[in-house]
């Protein structure tokens, strides 16, 4: 089955540790995003990618980085620059359409 | 700017309620409308969409229709079921830009039996 896949599904990080985010898919998308959703909110973008080896900060980039090194694969680090990391995160992929598909998150908490 | 604004929640109807959420959206030009679902603990599914103005999208007994003339894509389903509780999404995404979704805060739906 096509889909896109998130792993793990729950974190924990550590003060002043950096933590990645794994968000895979096989859907032969070109453009990835990830997504921040903190409590009774919707979604905020932090980056997102058109294309390989390319990227884009979205609205709150800052004390995140990403990389794009194959088109299936869009890891998101969470740097120990995010002072207030602990939210739940979504991982998107778009064929041509404007159509986004969501993978089923990865909630991070810290310690 | 452009933006969504969706109804607060949480909504709670008992089984076989008739089901409203509203949506209204700011934006220039001719975006395209969205419903999303997310259930508890998971990612957001696509509900149904709409691209232009008076196009009814619909799916799984859920319809919304894109009325440009009150900027607005409200939800409906005639008869919710329990398993119809989680939080509904109202997006939109402009047609010269796919990277740029704006969201609404979300609505949570309770269905009780």
């Amino acid at each position: 089955d096509g889909g896109i896949t998130q792993s793990p599904k729950y974190l924990f990080r550590k003060e002043g540790q950096n933590v990645t985010l794994s968000c895979e898919q096989n859907l032969n998308h070109d453009a990835m995003y990830w997504y921040r959703q903190d409590p009774g909110q919707g979604l905020r973008l932090i980056y997102y990618s058109q294309i390989v080896n390319d990227f884009q900060k979205g609205d709150i980039a800052e004390g995140y980085s990403v990389s794009r090194e194959k088109k299936e694969s869009f890891p998101l680090t969470v740097t120990s620059a995010q002072k207030n990391p602990t939210a739940f995160y979504l991982c998107a992929s778009r064929a041509e359409t404007e159509t986004q598909y969501f993978g089923p998150g990865t909630r991070l908490l810290v310690l | 700017g452009d933006s969504v604004t969706q109804m607060e929640g949480p909504v709670t109807l008992s089984e076989e309620a008739f089901l409203t959420i509203n949506c209204t959206y700011t934006a220039t030009g001719y975006p395209s409308l969205f419903w999303y679902v997310q259930y508890p603990g998971e990612g957001l599914q696509l509900l149904l969409k709409a691209t232009k103005a008076d196009d009814k999208g619909s799916n799984k007994g859920f319809e919304a229709t894109y009325r440009k003339e009150t900027t607005s894509f409200h939800l409906e389903k005639g008869s919710v079921q329990v398993s119809d509780s989680a939080v509904y999404f109202c997006a939109l995404i402009r047609n010269d830009n796919f990277n740029k979704f704006y969201f609404g805060s979300g609505t949570k739906l309770n269905v009780k039996p």
